[in-house]
């Protein structure tokens, strides 16, 4: 069992709706990542927290806007989404920059179908 | 800059036959490297890495890899496939310390009964 949990599994929402993607991990990373991954593509890295403070933005539309609460959650918010948005956003996390080793734990992914 | 090849987008073996999936690394400085696996709709799970240790990783589910510094490669093996590996597999560069990965562009492994 992944010790990173994603919610919802799966959302499907029109061009005007907003919405929100959550991830929880319980294993005192204090790195947090987002990533999308289209169909047969690599994870593309969208933004990473460190110490609950956005360390990387890597040019993500601003329709799209993560926010972390505190060190064990991490948002996706969603508004105005196009249909090529249409993909598995992924949530990661790790130990902080210094002892990191790299490995990342991934959750099982939010897909998301914008109509 | 760092970057990883891998060398095939797709490999077919059959059931309890070895397996090679291929990797190239470039980076300027020591790196770590890892495989991830992915099973249809599923998160990434990490395989093995290497982190300047043994050259020769042992992972999970009878996988290995070896770091060879002179080729820049760290390609994924294993002895006998199971019908289980069928996913895809993602070759991972970091620099040490730092907080981004860069992936491969995957391997696709189908394994005929």
């Amino acid at each position: 069992d992944t010790e990173v949990t994603q919610t919802p599994k799966h959302l499907v929402m029109g061009m005007t709706n907003k919405k929100s993607l959550k991830c929880e991990q319980h294993m005192g990373h204090r790195a947090m990542y987002w990533y999308k991954q289209k169909a047969k593509k690599p994870p593309e890295l969208m933004f990473v927290y460190s110490y609950e403070k956005l360390s990387i933005n890597e040019s993500v539309p601003s329709r799209f806007s993560p926010e972390c609460p505190n060190s064990s959650l991490l948002n996706l918010h969603l508004h105005a989404l196009q249909p090529e948005d249409s993909a598995l956003y992924l949530c990661a996390s790790s130990q902080v920059s210094g002892t990191n080793t790299g490995e990342l734990f991934f959750g099982e992914g939010s897909r998301l179908t914008v109509l | 800059a760092q970057s990883v090849t891998q060398l095939d987008s797709h490999v077919s073996v059959s059931e309890g036959t070895p397996v090679l999936l291929r990797c190239n690394y470039s980076s300027s400085y020591s790196p770590s490297l890892f495989w991830y696996v992915q099973h249809p709709n599923k998160g990434l799970q990490l395989l093995l890495k290497y982190t300047s240790a043994a050259t020769l990783v042992k992972g999970i589910n009878g996988f290995e890899a070896e770091f060879k510094k002179s080729e820049t490669s760290f390609h994924l093996t294993k002895p006998s496939a199971h019908m289980s590996d069928a996913a895809e597999y993602f070759c991972v560069v970091i620099l040490t310390g730092a907080n981004n990965l860069f992936f491969g562009t995957g391997t696709r492994l189908t394994v005929i009964p």
